[in-house]
């Protein structure tokens, strides 16, 4: 099984600030199957990004993920007070799914 | 608008069952594969199962494996979680979601299951 590792485990940044969230898997992935998600408190989780790097339907272009292999970062230029919640990346082989840990991103 | 409605949480005796289903609407079911994802509390998220369109793939994950079994109804768009030989920590919130290739691109609100005597 595919172990992802997210850094780190909580971040505390201000509004208008650039947030940069870590992702490593314990073995190379394609990229096409590593997937962002946010989760606030009461709600589902919401897909941000799929396939390490493109944006799902209706998400602001502040949000940007990049990586490959074993590293994949998600970005978020300039923090709205909307984006503090908590961050999963994710990932399916032929059988199972993995999610990270999680990142909180806080307000400082 | 693609909808997912789960139902059938609540409270669970150790060792019992409960029944979870999830109701799809505005999108063509047989079509997806569908998962199920559950959240422990102060847990991060956690891939239960997954059911091919056809039924014809099935699979758990390492803790439900043997206890718990998925399956669908295309005729009525519905997906079923039988959760069997319950323990405390099967207490999550469960989430239905709707698969697209490896992303989990729609998800339902989800349903409360609490194991405790």
């Amino acid at each position: 099984e595919i172990v992802l590792t997210q850094s780190p485990g909580t971040l505390s940044l201000s509004p208008g600030e650039r947030a940069t969230l870590s992702c490593r898997a314990s073995q190379s992935i394609s990229s096409s199957s590593l997937a962002w998600y946010q989760h606030k408190p009461g709600q589902a989780p919401r897909l941000l990004i799929y396939g390490a790097s493109s944006r799902a339907t209706g998400i602001p272009g502040r949000f940007s993920g990049s990586g490959s292999g074993t590293d994949f970062t998600l970005t978020i230029s300039r923090l709205e007070p909307e984006d503090f919640a908590v961050y999963y990346c994710q990932q399916c082989g032929s059988s199972s799914c993995t999610f990270g840990q999680g990142t909180k991103l806080e307000i400082k | 608008e693609v909808q997912l409605v789960e139902s059938g949480g609540g409270l669970g005796q150790p060792g019992g069952s409960l029944r979870l289903s999830c109701a799809a609407s505005g999108f063509i079911f047989n079509n997806y594969v569908m998962r199920w994802v559950r959240q422990a509390p102060g847990k991060g998220l956690e891939w239960v199962s997954a059911i091919s369109g056809g039924a014809e793939s099935i699979h758990y994950g390492d803790s439900v494996k043997g206890r718990f079994t998925i399956s669908r109804d295309n005729s009525e768009n519905t997906v079923y979680l039988q959760m069997n030989s319950l323990r405390a920590e099967d207490t999550a919130i469960y989430y239905c979601t709707r698969a697209y290739n490896s992303v989990f691109d729609y998800w339902g609100q989800g349903t409360l299951v609490t194991v405790s005597s």
